[in-house]
């Protein structure tokens, strides 16, 4: 049972333009929500964060978007650049008193092509 | 800067042989995860810790174990490895709070022949 889904295992974009990397989620126990990137044969990085009580979240050219009623987040990156070119995950806590369990998506592979 | 570091980043071992993954990690974070990356299923979670001693399972704990005798440290172990544990390994660490990023080491790919 994937509680984090990205549906879309790939992407490309043209250097300069927006990329778009959507994630949904499933559990409504979620509060906290994160993306990472991952170059191969590299731990994932992390790049940005959001709370589940807000909807929006920006640092430089990365923005997070956070739909609840929908289960929906999104990573907006602009202007796009080749060093963008990575798997991106998204990721979500839920905080259950002293445990709590950080879960992955599949991960989307964007290409930004010069 | 956090540190967390995988004892190996590449690791052939035997089916059948008993395999151990160390993680360390440098600032005192309670919270350490075990994950798996395999193509197509993203990150999966193996087992969890939130304090030393304390573990839980993740979604596929089957064919490991964990152990976790210092804050510091938290070990994968396969018990008695097969080849569909062929995979990359990461190893996070965070602190035990809700709304702080995970530091991950830089992944052990262990191969099983």
């Amino acid at each position: 049972d994937q509680q984090v889904k990205q549906n879309s295992p790939s992407l490309s974009v043209q250097e300069g333009r927006i990329s778009i990397l959507n994630c949904d989620y499933t559990n409504s126990m979620f509060d906290y929500f994160l993306w990472y990137k991952k170059y191969p044969a590299e731990g994932p990085t992390f790049l940005i964060s959001i709370s589940s009580i807000k909807d929006k979240n920006e640092d430089g050219r990365f923005t997070v978007f956070l739909n609840k009623s929908a289960k929906h987040l999104s990573l907006h990156i602009v202007p796009s650049q080749p060093g963008d070119s990575a798997v991106y995950f998204c990721a979500a806590y839920y905080y259950g008193g002293a445990t709590n369990k950080l879960i992955f998506g599949t991960g989307t592979l964007l290409a930004v092509q010069p | 800067d956090v540190k967390v570091t995988q004892s190996s980043r590449y690791l052939v071992k035997r089916t059948g042989e008993k395999v151990f993954l160390e993680c360390v990690q440098d600032m005192d974070h309670e919270n350490m995860f075990w994950y798996r990356q395999d193509p197509g299923l993203g990150l999966r979670l193996i087992y969890f810790s939130y304090d030393v001693k304390m573990k839980e399972k993740g979604d596929i704990p089957e064919g490991y174990s964990v152990s976790r005798e210092k804050k510091e440290r938290f070990s994968l172990i396969l018990e008695s490895a097969s080849t569909n544990q062929t995979s990359m390994y990461l190893c996070a660490s965070r602190v035990g709070r809700s709304n702080t990023e995970a530091f991950f080491g830089q992944g052990t790919r262990l191969t099983v022949v």
